[in-house]
């Protein structure tokens, strides 16, 4: 099947900082991406749709100058989370879709920790 | 809010067949089903999808009933490594949408 890669796997950065956790599609062209976020022992939670070469639609309650995602190619996605606090640490899902639109292919997961 | 309903949990003994159920009763006509599963700290892995006939691949059978209402994954000869998170979730068409929604799907544990 098709490849999503996610990097990074796992990161802690501090309060306050930004961090950035990239999307790709490796072996096909994804026009659309679709951004998650998992707590612990909860189902994955819809954050965003993100088309290439414009801007990402945003889920209800999910705040878009926090999560800033960039969708350039098609091949890259990328999630900011800008002023990170604790309580965004969290499993990140990148997923994608492609070409014929019926099938969703999910990327490994990006850890991220705030201290 | 997610469209379909799961069990919470299942069990299954190694070597066994595990039949997952899923209720979708509010399905539109345009809408597939798709299961994905998730085992733990990994991203979802897509397993199958159909839209109203029953649909077989290396991991899987997807059966759907005839008023679409419901389906059940079929994973024949369930291993240890099959051991996760079923989500079954109801999709449309990709010119129409399709975005997929999460709900709590079932946790299978296969057991030896």
């Amino acid at each position: 099947g098709a490849v999503v890669s996610q990097h990074p796997s796992r990161v802690i950065c501090k309060s306050g900082t930004s961090v950035k956790i990239e999307c790709r599609s490796l072996d096909f062209q994804a026009t659309t991406m679709f951004w998650y976020r998992q707590f612990p022992k909860q189902s994955l939670m819809l954050m965003a749709t993100s088309n290439e070469g414009s801007k990402a639609t945003y889920e209800q309650g999910v705040e878009k100058d926090k999560f800033l995602i960039n969708h350039a190619s098609l091949t890259l996605s990328t999630l900011t989370v800008t002023s990170a606090h604790p309580e965004d640490s969290s499993f990140y899902i990148c997923s994608a879709r492609d070409a014929s639109g019926n099938t969703i292919y999910f990327g490994e997961g990006s850890w991220l920790t705030v201290v | 809010d997610a469209k379909t309903t799961q069990p919470p949990s299942m069990d299954c003994a190694e070597g066994r067949a595990a039949n997952l159920p899923c209720n979708h009763s509010t399905i539109s006509g345009n809408e597939y089903v798709y299961w994905y599963r998730q085992i733990h700290s990994q991203g979802p892995q897509y397993i199958i999808h159909g839209l109203k006939n029953n649909e077989t691949n290396e991991m899987a059978s997807l059966i759907i009933t005839e008023d679409r209402k419901s389906s059940t994954l079929i994973l024949p000869h369930a291993t240890l490594r099959d051991t996760a998170v079923y989500y079954c979730i109801v999709r449309p068409h990709y010119n129409q949408g399709g975005k997929l929604i999460f709900g709590q799907g079932t946790e299978l544990s296969v057991k030896p």
